[in-house]
């Protein structure tokens, strides 16, 4: 079956600094969807993508679906403490499920 | 728009019972998949519905069932609990059954197993 690695599986940053996280697929998807995780709570969405190459943003978050169409980027420019949390990218192809990666934990070192 | 309700929020049940878990759509959206939570497997694909049918299933024993009512609420169902199904149980929506739409996820219920 499809599989996601997605990584860094954790990041510590200081508080301003951009952060870079990525998944790569053993197969083609064409929708990738990226959430953020609060502890206790359900993912929330930040992006969708839809087409191989597009490059979206969502305030000071972007996100790329890769023209392989099997990867996926997400940018988060000038992080700040709200921006802690697990993130997740998922995809899928066609009316098969939504394959969840194994998510990025945040942390902002103060 | 309201969002995608789950209840109950949390719940604690004795191994060997059984619980069922119930989940709303957001209005107008026809869709609705399940995914376990744990911290050791991460999100995991239970199954998805779709106009009352399942349309995609997961690798879960037979002891995990759903179904789909007619205004698209959902349920799903957990026979004769063990102490590895405590988990987050997360239920999310989509306008319909299709990758050209994003799903939306509740709060997810809370569940312990004793």
């Amino acid at each position: 079956g499809q599989q996601l690695n997605q990584s860094p599986q954790s990041m510590f940053i200081q508080e301003g600094e951009d952060v870079s996280m990525n998944c790569t697929s053993s197969s083609i998807f064409n929708t990738w969807l990226w959430y953020k995780q609060d502890p206790g709570e359900g993912p929330v969405l930040l992006i969708a993508l839809y087409k191989a190459g597009e490059l979206t943003s969502n305030g000071r978050l972007t996100a790329q679906f890769g023209i392989t169409r099997k990867d996926s980027f997400l940018n988060i420019s000038a992080s700040i403490p709200s921006d802690v949390g697990i993130y997740f990218c998922a995809g899928r192809f066609g009316n098969e499920k939504l394959t969840f990666g194994t998510g990025t934990r945040l942390t902002i070192i103060p | 728009k309201a969002g995608v309700t789950q209840t109950p929020r949390y719940l604690i049940k004795t191994r060997g019972q059984q619980v069922t878990l119930s989940c709303s759509p957001i209005s107008g959206h026809r869709s609705v998949s399940w995914y376990q939570q744990t911290p050791g497997q991460g999100l995991q694909f239970l199954f998805e519905y779709f106009s009352e049918t399942q349309r995609n299933k997961g690798n879960f024993p037979g002891r995990f069932s759903g179904r789909q009512f007619s205004n698209s609420r959902s349920e799903m169902n957990v026979s004769t609990l063990e102490l590895g199904d405590s988990a987050l149980y997360l239920c999310a929506s989509s306008p319909t059954w299709s990758s050209s739409y994003e799903q939306y996820f509740g709060p997810g219920t809370r569940l312990t197993v004793t």
